[in-house]
């Protein structure tokens, strides 16, 4: 089954700890993005990735860190959480040729106190 | 400065009645958009796309209607089921210029009343 996975789906942490949250798909998708939803304001883009080894930034990408070393995986890291990162995060995934049908995982809801 | 905008965060629609969602955007650069669904406690899906060089794409029982010359789109659902309640965003991308983002409304809430 043609999917996007992330773990874990629900964290809480404290300010401060470093934490991942992994992002894998299944689909030999060239391009994936990481984004943040959060309340009034929808769907915000952290970082995504064209292919392996590259990466840009989205529109909110203070506080976060992403790698690419290869295709499937996509992770984001939080090196020093803070409150204000307490959100919904989705990761997605397409091809290159076709960047609006993305399919998103099922989100990871975060909570940092 | 809010680029996609869905001034409409929730819509109530009786079953079997036509739902409209609107979706206004500010960049003219804009030459592709989207439409996703997005239940509770999951991912949002893909629903239907248009080009700029079209001005009405249809799938089913959603259309969406692009007005180039008022930056303006909508998706019509015909007839509406309760289980097309859901949020609902629309996307937009240029991707003439290279850009590989998405940028995002708010979302709107619809509710199918049963």
């Amino acid at each position: 089954e043609a999917q996007v996975t992330q773990n874990p789906r629900y964290l809480i942490t404290v300010t401060g700890k470093k934490l991942t949250v992994t992002c894998s798909q299944n689909m030999n998708h060239e391009y994936m993005s990481w984004y943040r939803q959060d309340p009034g304001l929808g769907l915000r883009q952290i970082y995504y990735s064209m292919n392996v080894e590259v990466t840009d930034k989205g529109d909110v990408p203070e506080g976060y860190k992403v790698s690419r070393k290869e295709k499937r995986n996509f992770p984001l890291i939080l090196e020093s959480p803070s409150p204000n990162q307490t959100s919904l995060y989705f990761c997605a995934s397409s091809f290159i040729g076709n960047l609006g049908e993305q399919y998103f995982g099922p989100g990871t809801r975060l909570t940092v106190t | 400065d809010q680029q996609v905008k869905q001034n409409s965060p929730s819509l109530s629609v009786q079953e079997g009645r036509i739902s409209i969602l609107n979706c206004d955007y500010t960049n003219s650069m804009f030459d592709y958009f989207l439409w996703y669904k997005k239940y509770p406690a999951e991912g949002p899906t893909f629903l239907i796309s248009i080009s700029s060089i079209k001005d009405k794409n249809e799938d089913g029982r959603f259309t969406v209607f692009l007005n180039k010359s008022a930056k303006h789109l909508s998706l019509h659902i015909v007839p509406s089921q309760p289980g097309d309640s859901a949020v609902y965003f629309c996307a937009a991308s240029d991707p003439g210029a290279g850009s590989y983002q998405l940028t995002f409304g708010k979302g709107t809430k619809l509710s199918v009343i049963p």
